[in-house]
């Protein structure tokens, strides 16, 4: 299995705050690594695939970087509403993967 | 509209079987890949495993974590997959997710609504 470590488990940002999660992989991805969002109670959303593509209505505050084994989801601006789990997953293998999570909340 | 719509909770006691369903509407059911994913309570996304099955071909892969007690199908007449689960423990309990699969090694971009099991002498 290929692991994702992300860091850190758990934030707590201002509204406008910039916002940075990051995921390592364990081995090489390339850049099949994909963000989600998952609100309490509520069923994960996918915010960015291949690394860097915004999925079709998602805001343009949330962008994603990386390849290989390094990766981070961005927040420019966060707003209330972020309050939620990120995931990251990689699909590199036949055996998909997720990271554990970072939990982002609003102060 | 893309859809997925899963069957209802389930209660079983240790030991038991369980099959939860995932009908899909507002695409090419057989054009795209399912996966399930498991969320135990207050835990995070476990990856299952995933199925393509197209008429005349079918590509399943399973997480080495899961391969041992789960089996994933569909029934493309009716546009449904399904993820059976054998030999329940209690450790098993929490909420199994359908999600549609971009390709084989993509994303998914759209998902069910959980199945809430529980297992419980």
């Amino acid at each position: 299995d290929i692991q994702m470590t992300q860091s850190p488990s758990s934030l707590s940002a201002s509204v406008g705050d910039r916002v940075t999660i990051t995921c390592r992989a364990s081995q090489y991805t390339g850049t099949f690594l994909n963000w989600y969002q998952q609100e309490p109670g509520k069923a994960p959303k996918l915010l960015i695939h291949g690394a860097s593509n915004l999925q079709s209505g998602v805001p343009s505050r949330f962008s994603g970087s990386g390849s290989g084994t390094y990766f981070t989801l961005t927040i420019s601006s966060v707003q209330p509403e972020d309050s939620a789990t990120y995931y990251c997953q990689q699909s590199y293998n036949a055996a998909w993967t997720f990271g554990q999570g970072s939990k982002v909340e609003i102060k | 509209e893309v859809q997925l719509v899963q069957s209802g909770a389930e209660v079983r006691k240790p030991g038991e079987s369980l099959r939860i369903s995932c009908q899909a509407s507002g695409y090419s059911f057989t054009s795209y890949w399912i996966g399930w994913v498991r969320q135990m309570p207050g835990k995070g996304l476990e990856w299952m495993g995933i199925i393509y099955s197209y008429p005349g071909e079918t590509d399943i892969r399973y997480s080495p974590s899961f391969e041992d007690q789960v089996s994933i199908s569909t029934d493309n007449s009716i546009n449904t997959a399904y993820l059976q689960l054998s030999s329940l423990k209690a450790s098993d309990s929490g909420i199994y997710y359908c999600a549609r699969g971009y390709g084989g090694n993509s994303f998914f971009d759209y998902w069910g609504q959980g199945t809430l099991v529980t297992v419980s002498s």
